[in-house]
């Protein structure tokens, strides 16, 4: 079983859907928490960093940790063709950060 | 945010010629900083965590003779790839967590087509 599991997709939805991305780990020792958007050919751009459970909202994203069920999600709202990428997670203890899969997400016009 | 820049962004070599990779913060310092590679369509994989001042660490299977890197200051490290081969051809991205820092930032990537 890997440590962080991500369905790769390719996940398609029509613009201004609300999006669902999600993660699970199996290492509670786990502390922080991280959505990147990495478009094609370019390096990953971190979208939001958490710390312990709870919501954090930065514009139209939302991300979710929840430790209990060792669980993070990203929402995007009113989606948008330019939102279409490749979305990892990633979690990280000691500096050491350990990815998703990564999800491809294809917002169609 | 942070900002972290690499050089060149792409690069065409033959089989056989070394090829160097800069990784630079901006404007911030970092005494690690990490190098991954990424082949088409598939997820980041780590290669090593480049520390400043002392010895590079380096992943299961990564050849550290053929993967050099040099953490030269707190703002430079360079990934100098050795005697490239076409199967070498890849992305390599570098990232840096700015000091007491978690997160991680990446550079844009350096794409090598090694002929």
């Amino acid at each position: 079983q890997k440590e962080v599991e991500q369905d790769p997709g390719p996940l398609s939805v029509p613009e201004g859907a609300i999006v669902s991305l999600n993660c699970t780990y199996s290492n509670s020792a786990f502390q922080y928490f991280m959505w990147y958007r990495q478009y094609s050919r370019k390096g990953p751009e971190l979208l939001m960093y958490t710390y312990s459970s709870g919501n954090k909202e930065d514009g139209r994203f939302t991300a979710q940790v929840d430790k209990s069920s060792k669980y993070i999600s990203l929402f995007i709202r009113d989606s948008q063709p330019s939102d279409s990428a490749t979305y990892l997670c990633a979690m990280s203890s000691n500096y050491q950060l350990i990815w998703g899969a990564g999800t491809k997400l294809i917002i169609k016009p | 945010g942070a900002v972290v820049s690499q050089h060149p962004s792409w690069v065409i070599c033959k089989s056989g010629t070394s090829v160097k990779i800069e990784c630079r913060s901006l404007d911030f310092q970092a005494t690690t900083m990490f190098w991954y590679r990424q082949f088409p369509k598939q997820s980041l994989m780590l290669m090593a965590t480049s520390n400043e001042g002392s010895k590079a660490t380096y992943e299961q299977g990564v050849e550290k003779d053929k993967f050099l890197i040099n953490h030269a200051s707190l703002t430079l490290s360079t990934l100098t790839v050795t005697s490239a081969h076409p199967e070498d051809s890849s992305f390599y991205i570098c990232s840096a967590p700015p000091l007491a820092g978690e997160t991680q930032y990446f550079g844009p990537g350096t794409r090598l087509l090694v002929l």
